[in-house]
């Protein structure tokens, strides 16, 4: 049973560049959250997909942005970076309409860097 | 309202002592409260939750202990060993909404062998 996997582990940007992060979510699942972990911090909710929609969405400006796929992985699109942008990046999936929705797996995270 | 409060910031325990994280929340719609462990470079791994029906819940040597009235919750880590070293997270989800995970700021835990 494969878990929440996301690609790539690192990367490394120069500000102003535009990134894209990828996340499958796991076997069976299919609600996508992206959220951001800064240093030393707990993650802060981006936003959520369900059913190739956002549907929810957190206190980050119009530069993040995602999308989900027919097959539930999804993405998530940073424009115009910013050194503050640095940070790890987790994907969580989950099972809408099951009382074991409110269960969120992560992934094991993107690494960015914004020089 | 949609704050976690948790603490310690840090704590260090010898090998076989009860490391207990706190956790406190506001938001009376909260219904869902995980924990949730996580290793440098690695993403949370999901440990136990419980959900405000119950005031404990027990797997393995995790436990939390739950007091609705009083709006915390806390984790307690039974006979700790060095491998349980790692940062500590506690969540809170209104699960009548979209499941938003709202985090505490973590817990870094050492158990000293």
């Amino acid at each position: 049973d494969a878990g929440v996997t996301q690609s790539p582990t690192h990367l490394i940007k120069t500000r102003g560049q535009q990134v894209t992060l990828r996340c499958s979510p796991k076997s069976g699942h299919d609600t996508v959250s992206w959220y951001q972990q800064a240093l030393g911090q707990g993650p802060q909710f981006i936003f959520q997909y369900y059913e190739e929609e956002e549907r929810q969405r957190g206190n980050f400006p119009d530069r993040f942005s995602g999308h989900q796929f027919p097959n539930y992985s999804s993405e998530l699109n940073v424009n115009a970076l910013l050194l503050g942008d640095s940070a790890l990046y987790l994907c969580a999936s989950s099972l809408e309409g099951q009382r074991c929705a409110d269960t969120q797996y992560f992934g094991p995270g993107t690494r960015l860097t914004v020089l | 309202q949609q704050q976690v409060k948790q603490s310690p910031q840090s704590l260090i325990v010898q090998k076989g002592g009860i490391p207990i994280i706190n956790c406190a929340y506001e938001n009376t719609a909260f219904d869902y409260f995980p924990w949730y462990q996580q290793f440098p470079g690695k993403g949370p791994a999901l440990l136990i939750a419980i959900r405000p029906d119950v005031s404990e819940k027990k797997e393995g040597r995790f436990t939390i202990s739950f007091n609705k009235s009083a709006k915390q919750f806390s984790l307690h880590i039974m006979d700790s060993q060095p491998g349980d070293s790692a940062t500590y997270f506690c969540a809170a989800v209104s699960t009548s909404g979209t499941y938003k995970y709202i985090f505490g700021t973590g817990t870094r835990l050492k158990v000293l062998a």
